[in-house]
């Protein structure tokens, strides 16, 4: 069965600096991966996706994410931290076998000035 | 335009009582689904129809009973309201089967009192 693992609930960082959200994955067969962000009070919107084509996948807003096979990893960067990006960030798997997409437990990212 | 609508956006009601929330998308997708977001934020696929026919039933009580009319609408009727039901419920939809990136909903945030 697949299952997404967030490591850290919550995570801070002072604006300007280096945002990481790391996400591991468990998959028997090639996976899809996403990350999506939910801002207070909305629904989630997409914020990239990897599905087997490059393995260093750009999405919006300067986010991007690696994939990591030998690590099960799909880890979530962006070089510079912006005020707006306060908010919750999900990572999610699904496969060609699968109709859903399996979310992680979401990690919230506080931005301090 | 929105993709993916809900009415209603709020909910409160008393125990007991039965309710429904409407979703509707103009996206041409279809596979539809219904998440339910608990307290903490972990999102739960309950129901998942593709072209009107229920593929997933994630062991949700017979309580609820999702409905889709057709491929672009996916309704979702609850009886006998219980306190636990209370939390935010996300529609979402995507263009065919085996995980695709899912378009979301801005949620019902259901208070049972």
């Amino acid at each position: 069965a697949q299952s997404v693992t967030q490591l850290g609930s919550h995570v801070s960082v002072s604006e300007g600096a280096l945002v990481l959200l790391r996400c591991n994955y468990s998959s028997s067969v090639p996976p899809y991966l996403f990350w999506y962000v939910q801002y207070p009070n909305q629904g989630l919107q997409l914020l990239l996706k990897y599905t087997s084509a490059a393995t260093l996948v750009k999405g919006i807003n300067g986010f991007e994410a690696e994939f990591k096979k030998s690590e099960t990893s799909f880890h979530l960067t962006k070089p510079s931290a912006h005020m707006s990006d306060a908010a919750e960030y999900f990572c999610a798997v699904s496969d060609l076998r699968d109709d859903k997409i399996i979310f992680g437990k979401g990690t919230r990212l506080h931005i301090l000035p | 335009d929105t993709a993916v609508s809900q009415t209603p956006k709020y909910l409160v009601t008393q125990m007991g009582n039965d309710k429904s929330i409407k979703c509707e998308q103009n996206l041409g997708h279809d596979t539809m689904y219904w998440y339910k977001q608990d307290s903490k934020k972990f999102l739960k696929i309950m129901f998942s129809y593709n072209n009107k026919e229920l593929i997933i039933n994630e062991t949700v009580p017979n309580r609820f009973s999702p409905k889709s009319p057709d491929k672009a609408h996916l309704n979702l009727h609850i009886n006998s309201l219980e306190l636990g039901d209370s939390a935010v419920y996300f529609c979402a939809s995507s263009f065919g089967r085996q995980g695709t990136e899912a378009f979301f909903g801005q949620g019902t945030r259901l208070t049972v009192v």
